[in-house]
């Protein structure tokens, strides 16, 4: 198994849909938890930090399910300028990156 | 504003020459940290320094080194040892060390420098 696994998509959704990405984890040790935005052929850039309590940044909302071991994205009224790959990394001693999710939102 | 400098962007190479890529830091962050990044693969540690004047292996090291003289410069030196070279490179840095990463304590990169070996 994997230790950070991600639906690789890639999701195709129009302007205005709401999106949701999941991301599981093995180590149940991890102690902090982020998702990452990387355009094509671009650095990743921190989308948002993942808090126990879930958190949301305007669109995005970051929820954490330590018992089931996963992260999830919420993306609303989603736009044109999110298509982009979603990386979620967990910080078990040392980070651990996934593969990422492809999102292409459409007009 | 500060932010991470990588140079060149792009990087040609004949095999069995070695190449330095340059990372320089003006955020005053402690940690640096080097990966590279394939298709269809996550990122991958290759070396990181918590603090000036030391590093540590990542988790492909082979083919690699580094130094950490000045607390804004960590370059990357990819050696003829290194038997798939092509890749995108991508420095990092951090305030404090990965063991202490949290929503005040995040990874920012710079731009990358991509790589293909000729």
């Amino acid at each position: 198994r994997k230790e950070v696994e991600q639906d690789p998509g890639p999701f195709n959704v129009p302007e205005g849909a709401t999106v949701a990405f999941n991301c599981t984890y093995s180590n149940s040790a991890s102690q902090s938890f982020f998702w990452y935005r990387q355009d094509c052929r671009k650095e990743p850039k921190l989308l948002m930090s993942v808090y126990s309590s879930g958190n949301e940044d305007g669109r995005f909302t970051a929820q954490l399910n330590r018992a089931s071991q996963y992260i999830s994205l919420l993306i609303r009224d989603s736009k044109l300028s999110d298509s982009a790959t979603y990386l979620c990394v967990v910080n078990a001693r040392k980070l651990i990156w996934g593969l990422g999710t492809s999102l292409a939102v459409n007009p | 504003d500060g932010g991470i400098t990588q140079s060149p962007k792009y990087l040609f190479r004949k095999e069995g020459q070695n190449v330095t890529l340059s990372c320089e830091q003006n955020l005053n962050h402690d940690a640096m940290y080097w990966y590279r990044q394939d298709p269809g693969q996550g990122l991958r540690l290759i070396y990181y320094s918590q603090i000036v004047n030391d590093f540590q292996k990542g988790d492909i090291a082979e083919g690699y080194s580094v130094s950490r003289e000045k607390k804004e410069s960590f370059p990357l030196t990819v050696t003829s040892a290194q038997k798939n070279p092509t890749a995108f490179y991508l420095c990092a840095s951090s305030r404090e060390g990965t063991g202490r990463l949290s929503g005040a304590n995040v990874l920012t990169f710079g731009a990358g420098s991509r790589l293909t070996v000729l």
